[in-house]
This record gives structure tokens, C-alpha cells and sequence, in this order.
């Protein structure tokens, strides 16, 4: 069975620090990895997604997130965050079973302080 | 305007009754989802719907159920066998692995 883990369950930082959130994964297979944001209020919507190649993604808004096959993981990071990117951000991997069916890592919450 | 919609947006029930929520999408996708979302438990699959007339048992689909009738329509019931079933629940389409497009979703909370 595949699963997702993301480690930090809530961040706090300042504006203009530096972001980087964890996310493993199990499964000994090909995989395709997304990360999800949720704003307050807001839709869950796509931030970025890795299928193949260039293992460093970039998304929408200055994130970017870095493949690692060899340590299972698919870091999301930012290097200056902003008030406004106070969220949910939720890993997720599919692992073409056919079906699209996605499994999600438990979501971690960034609090970003003026 | 494209998208999906679920009504309503809160849903309170009293305990023993069964509820529908509703779900639906004008982007002409085949695969429909359903997921519960919980504080610290992220999103877990209930249902989903790869085509019309047809669906699948997610990770929790025990006091759920669904039917797929038409292609934009992808309701779920909240049966009175389910033992938690105050939640925040999304509904989700897609039409390949590529990108699942989320609804507003329905939060219910049981009385």
C-alpha cells in the first residue's frame, strides 16, 4: 500500500523567511507527486506537480519543489514567504493504478506572521 | 463558467437521519471524487466514479453511499450508519491523474 508523510504538522514563520516543508512517500513504484493548497476559504487548489524529468518543479507563486527518488521525497520550498501564503499545503502521489485515485499526506498548516 | 459546485455549504442533521450532498461539474470530466477532510487527518478517499453508472469504494466508504447517474452528477449520501459523520467533505473531478479540480466543499455537522 502506498502512503504519503508529511512531517510538520504546523509551521510558523516571518515574512521574508525562508520555507521549506517535508513530504515522503511509500511506494516502490513509479510515482507522479503534486502538492495542494488550501487558503482560508478557498478551494483546494494545484500548486505543483512532478511526472517526469527535471525532478526540480517550479509552481505557481515562487514555490518549486525537488524530486529525490533516492530518498523518497518531494520537498516543497520557498525562499521568502509572504503573509499571504498562510495555508494548508497538502502532498499527494499517484501511482498510476488506473483508477486517478490520489493519496494525500495529512496536511501541514503555515502560519506566516507579519 | 466552468467548475464544480456542492450544496450546501453547511448541512446540520440530527442524529439517525440520513443527508445527500450534492456535487456537480460542468468540465465534461469522467472521474468524480468524494473526500473527508478532518483536522490533522488530511484528505481521505470515500468514493469515486471513473465513469457513468459505475463507482468504486475508496479508503472509508463504510456509512457512505453514491450513485453516478449522469456525468456532471455525483451525489453522496450520509447514511445514519456512518458513527462520525461531522466533517468537511470535498468533492473533486478529474479527467486524468494530471490535475483533480476541488469544489467548495460541504461542511455537516451532526446535532
Amino acid at each position: 500500500a502506498q502512503s504519503v508523510s508529511q512531517h510538520n504538522h504546523h509551521v510558523i514563520l516571518s515574512e521574508a523567511a525562508s520555507l521549506e516543508l517535508g513530504c515522503n512517500y511509500s511506494y516502490g513504484g513509479t510515482v507522479n507527486l503534486f502538492w495542494y493548497v488550501q487558503y482560508p476559504g478557498q478551494h483546494l487548489q494545484l500548486l505543483l506537480k512532478y511526472f517526469s524529468g527535471d525532478p526540480l518543479v517550479k509552481g505557481i507563486k515562487g514555490f518549486e519543489a525537488e524530486f529525490i527518488k533516492s530518498k523518497f521525497s518531494f520537498n516543497l520550498r520557498k525562499p521568502s514567504v509572504q503573509w499571504s501564503d498562510t495555508a494548508e499545503y497538502f502532498c499527494a502521489l499517484y501511482s498510476g493504478a488506473g483508477s486517478y485515485q490520489l493519496t494525500f499526506g495529512k496536511g501541514t498548516k503555515l502560519s506566516v506572521i507579519p | 463558467d466552468g467548475g464544480i459546485t456542492q450544496s450546501p455549504k453547511y448541512l446540520f442533521r440530527k442524529e439517525g437521519q440520513n443527508v445527500t450532498l450534492s456535487c456537480e461539474q460542468n468540465l465534461n470530466h469522467d472521474a468524480m471524487y468524494w473526500y473527508r477532510q478532518d483536522p490533522g487527518q488530511g484528505l481521505r478517499l470515500i468514493y469515486y466514479s471513473q465513469i457513468v453508472n459505475d463507482f468504486q469504494k475508496g479508503d472509508i466508504a463504510e456509512g457512505y453511499s453514491v450513485s453516478r447517474e449522469k456525468k456532471e452528477s455525483f451525489p453522496l449520501t450520509v447514511t445514519s450508519a456512518q458513527k462520525n459523520p461531522t466533517a468537511f467533505y470535498l468533492c473533486a473531478s478529474s479527467t486524468s491523474p494530471d490535475t483533480q479540480y476541488f469544489g467548495p466543499g460541504t461542511r455537516l455537522t451532526v446535532l
